[in-house]
């Protein structure tokens, strides 16, 4: 079974404060994301990479930053916290080389839930 | 530009009763369709997805779905649900080289 683990399951971090969310799969897949849900906007996607070291913006990637710096690890950046980043934070993978194979499954994490007070 | 509406937030239903979930999407071009289940406090798990072939499509725990290209939909069904399909569905799409994008979701909920 693919597994996509998030080190934190609940976390409380104050304004301003640099939070990392840590991400594992242990698939070798080469893709990797950052996705935020909250109530009534469903998924939206922060940052991807398709590759070691390569990264693409997603649809709101402002305040946010990302680092893969091996295959299997992908972690999330809030450079600074605010209240409004509070929210449930998921991190997800699928294979396919060179970007998107289109019909690949995404595997998902079981996400973080992130409290910025 | 590709988007996706699911037309309810929310569907309440008794156990045992038949459920349609419905989800529309907006895309210029071919399109790989996608619905996810997110279980209470869980992660997202793919129930099925459509790349091609038979319109028809068969997923796990039961459910299927339908592609619909000249109606643009996918509606996600169920003849007969259990307290334990109560959770919240995602439909999603994804064509040419985009990521995945998706719905705002629909809560199902099933009563005794």
């Amino acid at each position: 079974d693919v597994k996509v683990t998030q080190s934190s399951r609940y976390l409380v971090k104050r304004t301003g404060e640099k939070v990392f969310l840590e991400c594992v799969q242990d698939m070798d897949h080469e893709n990797m994301f950052w996705y935020r849900q909250d109530p009534g906007l469903g998924l939206r996607l922060i940052y991807f990479s398709y590759d070691v070291k390569m990264k693409e913006k997603g649809d709101i990637p402002e305040g946010y930053s990302v680092s893969r710096e091996k295959k299997e690890r992908f972690s999330l950046i809030l450079e600074s916290a605010s209240t409004n980043q509070t929210s449930m934070y998921l991190c997800a993978s699928s294979p396919g080389a060179g970007g998107f194979a289109f019909g690949n499954t995404i595997y998902f994490g079981e996400g973080s839930w992130l409290t910025v007070v | 530009a590709q988007s996706v509406t699911q037309l309810d937030s929310q569907v309440p239903v008794f156990e045992e009763a038949p459920v349609e979930l419905r989800c529309n999407y907006s895309s210029s071009v071919s399109v790989y369709l996608f619905w996810y289940v997110q279980y209470p406090n869980q992660g997202l798990q793919l129930l099925l997805k459509y790349l091609s072939g038979s319109t028809l499509v068969k997923g796990i725990n039961g459910f299927e779905a339908e592609f619909n290209k000249s109606q643009t939909s996918f509606h996600l069904r169920k003849p007969s649900v259990h307290i334990s399909d109560t959770a919240e569905y995602f439909c999603a799409v994804r064509s040419g080289y985009s990521t995945l994008t998706f719905g705002k979701g629909t809560m199902l909920l099933v009563s005794p």
